[in-house]
């Protein structure tokens, strides 16, 4: 069963804007992780922060996480064209052998 | 370093045919995982083996086997392909460490008729 569910499922921005996406799970975790996907390649990972993190930032990106409310977002500021791909956040619930589930993934659209 | 790789790329079978699927890191790492990925929906895990000799049921086993070959190959095998087994699939790899990402193969298509 899914345990993140990203939103929006699709979001078409321009150049230059930020871009915002929201991830909301449903069992307590040990991380939270954000993947990129470009089209037709594999996932590629971009940052994680755990469950005593409140935020994270790697570059353009700016992570939160607020375990009251089991949700996360991803920021991504001054998009680029090279941005447009797929996101998904994957939660880490413990354990040795670092399952991770995976959202449905948010589709992000850069226009130049 | 190529780290994770897969083969073949795309594959077409028919109902009822078996092939297995390879992947192969070389970032030395312990553990590893099988994944597919259906239109509009996030990775679900398949099988994983935690290191060398080991393996497990993920979330959406059946139709599926796995063998963990040696330290560096993880393959999946579908003894009687279905329709439904139509997906892409993706192979990755964690470090030994307590390092808790996960490297991702490019995936591999498959189109079961």
């Amino acid at each position: 069963s899914q345990q993140g569910e990203e939103d929006p499922q699709a979001l078409s921005i321009q150049e230059g804007e930020n871009a915002t996406m929201n991830c909301s799970y449903k069992t307590s975790i040990n991380n939270l992780q954000w993947y990129r996907q470009n089209s037709g390649r594999g996932l590629v990972h971009l940052i994680l922060i755990r469950s005593n993190e409140r935020e994270k930032h790697s570059g353009r990106l700016r992570v939160t996480l607020d375990t009251s409310k089991k949700s996360s977002s991803l920021l991504i500021t001054a998009s680029r064209a090279a941005d447009t791909a797929s996101y998904f956040c994957a939660t880490n619930s413990g354990g040795s052998n670092y399952k991770l589930t995976f959202g449905k993934g948010t589709l992000l659209t850069v226009n130049p | 370093n190529a780290g994770v790789t897969q083969t073949p790329k795309f594959q077409v079978l028919k109902t009822g045919q078996s092939m297995t699927l390879q992947c192969a890191q070389d970032m030395n790492h312990n553990s590893m995982y099988w994944y597919r990925q259906d239109p509009g929906m996030g990775l679900r895990l398949i099988y994983y083996s935690a290191s060398e000799g080991t393996t497990d049921k993920g979330e959406v086993p059946n139709g599926y086997n796995v063998s963990r070959l040696n330290k560096r190959e993880f393959s999946l095998r579908l003894e009687s392909a279905a329709p439904s087994q139509t997906s892409v699939y993706f192979c990755a790899s964690r470090a030994p460490s307590a390092e808790e990402t996960q490297y991702f193969g490019p995936g591999t298509r498959l189109l079961v008729l």
